[in-house]
């Protein structure tokens, strides 16, 4: 099935330290964004990637997509206790359909 | 000036009701989804709507029933309540389907 692989499903890391999810999908993606969902709450767009080989930086957080439009990754530099929360890709498949990575969990430590 | 509003937040029932969750958007939004987060937090679409008419039907029990009375509005009618259906159900918009979703605050559906 369509699917978007996301890695890894869970990242611990000291305040300070970088942090780097990566995204995957077996098919060309028209689009992917990114959301973050903090814990209790609801996923909040960040960002929309669509051109091949596009980056995009959001102050400590640099989203890049793939030249084949296949993969994406979400680079955060210097972790603070705020970025904390489930980080999602997500791509926009055939027909318009936004499938969601499986999510990678962030806690820092203080 | 809540973008994606649903209600209610939490509800908690027994095996075998029926419930109905309720979406409003004040966007303008023309598309709207309901999506599904289970315990591992993964996010799974289950319906779209676009000015009124559905446009994606996942794989989802019959049970499940959507209705749009207009853009603004999407609302997820659920029959013979099982266990397994307890998670959290989110709402959804966007301008364009596919582009830039707003996601309501989540609806935590537990069923005893």
């Amino acid at each position: 099935g369509q699917q978007v692989m996301q890695i890894p499903q869970y990242q611990h890391v000291q305040e300070g330290e970088d942090f780097t999810t990566y995204c995957n999908s077996s098919t060309t993606l028209s689009n992917i964004q990114w959301y973050k969902q903090r814990p209790g709450g609801h996923p909040v767009f960040l960002i929309q990637l669509v051109k091949s080989g596009e980056v995009k930086k959001q102050k400590r957080l640099t989203f890049q997509f793939g030249e084949a439009k296949k993969n994406s990754s979400l680079h955060i530099t210097a972790t603070q206790t705020t970025d904390v929360g489930t980080y999602f890709c997500a791509g926009t498949k055939e027909g318009g359909k936004l499938i969601f990575g499986q999510g990678t969990e962030l806690s820092v430590k203080p | 000036d809540t973008a994606v509003s649903q209600t209610p937040k939490y509800l908690v029932t027994q095996m075998g009701n029926d419930k109905s969750i309720k979406c409003e958007q004040n966007l303008g939004h023309d598309t709207m989804y309901w999506y599904k987060q289970d315990s591992k937090k993964f996010l799974k679409i289950m319906f779209s709507y676009n000015n009124k008419e559905l446009i994606i039907n996942e794989t989802v029990p019959n049970r499940f029933s959507p209705k749009s009375p207009d853009k603004a509005h999407l609302n997820l009618h659920i029959n013979s309540l099982e266990l397994g259906d307890s998670a959290v159900y989110f709402c959804a918009s966007s301008s364009l389907l596919g582009y830039g979703y707003t996601f309501g605050s989540g609806t935590r559906l537990t069923v005893v």
